[in-house]
């Protein structure tokens, strides 16, 4: 049973690109969640997904962020017109049901 | 006041000691309870999770849970250098979605 997967692994890019990262949960995983995590503080939610609905997003979620899981498999992140404040570790978690969530290892943004 | 607080630390113990960790919460909603742990650079690493009051024992770790004092603790016993981490709590309102709201973490540091 492989664990939840990210790629990249690492993005740099310059302000104003735009950037979509993907997840790839645990296998029978219907829930698939983002975060994001700045230095010295704790993930943020920002949506998720049960199957291929998107049922809850957060306040931090502005209009430059979209999120899809069109199969109710993997996910994708995108972000539009890129801001230094994007910079962060964005993390993917899935969970069966309402169980507990599983991380996967983070994409580090870094906005020039 | 943040939803869910936790010392910054660091918290420095001897190796072989017992670690205590400590997490308060705010939202008397709160069903459900999680401790991550996080190594620097890496993703949140689930190691407990507790739902009701009492104690949960998982081998050298033991989750404590006192819903009326909002107050969650993990013990980690004798204490290795490869417990050094960032421990993070982490608390889920299970009639209000699925979103984990984290503390700023505990940085815990076991020295030989």
């Amino acid at each position: 049973d492989t664990g939840v997967s990210q790629n990249p692994r690492h993005k740099i890019t310059k302000r104003g690109q735009n950037v979509t990262f993907r997840c790839d949960p645990i296998s029978e995983h219907n829930r698939l969640y983002w975060y994001r995590q700045t230095l010295g503080q704790g993930p943020e939610f920002l949506t998720y997904f049960q199957n291929e609905a998107q049922l809850e997003k957060s306040r931090l979620l502005s209009d430059r962020f979209s999120a899809e899981r069109p199969k109710g498999s993997f996910s994708t992140l995108e972000i539009q017109r890129t801001e230094q404040g994007d910079s962060a570790m964005y993390l993917c978690a899935s969970s069966l049901g309402a169980l507990e969530q599983y991380f996967g290892p983070g994409t580090r943004l870094t906005v020039t | 006041q943040k939803e869910v607080e936790q010392n910054s630390g660091p918290l420095s113990v001897p190796e072989g000691a017992i670690a205590s960790l400590n997490c308060t919460y705010s939202d008397r909603g709160s069903q459900s309870f999680f401790w991550y742990r996080q190594y620097s650079g890496k993703s949140p690493e689930l190691i407990m999770s507790i739902y009701s009051n009492g104690d949960k024992e998982d081998g050298r770790f033991t989750a404590q849970l006192n819903k009326a004092s909002q107050y969650v603790s993990l013990l980690i016993r004798d204490s290795q250098p490869s417990d050094s981490a960032t421990y993070l709590c982490a608390v889920k309102r299970d009639n209000a979605g699925n979103m984990l709201t984290f503390g700023g973490g505990t940085r815990l540091m076991v020295k030989p």
